[in-house]
């Protein structure tokens, strides 16, 4: 069965340091999503794409994060500089994209920022 | 805005009996809700879902219902068994770009 896949697995970095995520979604899924969830809390939306574009960053702090699918496929998710709250899960999910609404999810990118 | 409400957040049931969790929401326009389960440490996984023109479906121990009039659907659990224990998520689809508004979860534990 495909899945979502994400590395690395787990990160740990110091405040002000650079970090990246990736994320491969499944096979033929245009729509990829980028999810912050802080333990104990449901996942809070960074980042949507439709195949290459943005649909919605609206709740992407864009003086740090950035976010990227060159090529409509996988898609890489960037903090500079990394910040003590910005310790969290970091999951990516894709969809089909063409009114097929489920939402797969890859293991996630636990960061730990010290 | 749109919202989720989710109740309990914390539900403690012998193992054995029937867990029940509810969630509310004020999207009508809304057609798809999904349920996701989540273990400790783990990616939240699709456990079931529905869609706004069936009221009821079910998958072997679990069902999920749907009232549409009132705006509410429900998560059921019978026979619970240790491995149920986790958080738990409903959800439903915005009209549109097919994000997903999450409730807050609901921690279920199984006591033996």
């Amino acid at each position: 069965e495909a899945e979502v896949a994400q590395s690395p697995r787990y990160k740990i970095t110091e405040k002000s340091q650079a970090v990246a995520f990736w994320c491969d979604p499944i096979s033929g899924h245009a729509t990829l999503y980028w999810y912050r969830q802080i333990l104990g809390q449901g996942p809070e939306l960074l980042v949507q794409f439709q195949d290459e574009s943005v649909v919605d960053d609206s709740q992407l702090p864009k003086d740090r994060f950035s976010a990227e699918r060159l090529k409509g496929v996988d898609s890489t998710l960037k903090i500079q500089p990394a910040e003590l709250g910005d310790s969290a899960m970091y999951l990516c999910a894709s969809s089909l994209g063409t009114g097929q609404e489920t939402q797969y999810f890859g293991p996630g990118t636990r960061l730990l920022v010290l | 805005g749109e919202n989720v409400e989710q109740h309990p957040s914390t539900l403690s049931v012998q193992e054995g009996d029937s867990a029940v969790i509810k969630c509310t929401y004020s999207d009508s326009a809304s057609n798809y809700f999904p349920w996701y389960k989540q273990e400790l440490g783990k990616r939240p996984q699709l456990i079931i879902d529905i869609r706004s023109n069936v009221g009821e479906k079910k998958d072997q121990r679990i069902a999920v219902t749907l009232n549409k009039t009132a705006k509410h659907f429900s998560l059921h659990i019978t026979e619970t068994q240790p491995e149920d224990s986790a958080v738990y998520f409903c959800a439903q689809q915005g009209v549109g770009n097919y994000q997903l508004i999450w409730g807050a979860g609901t921690k279920l534990i199984i006591k033996p």
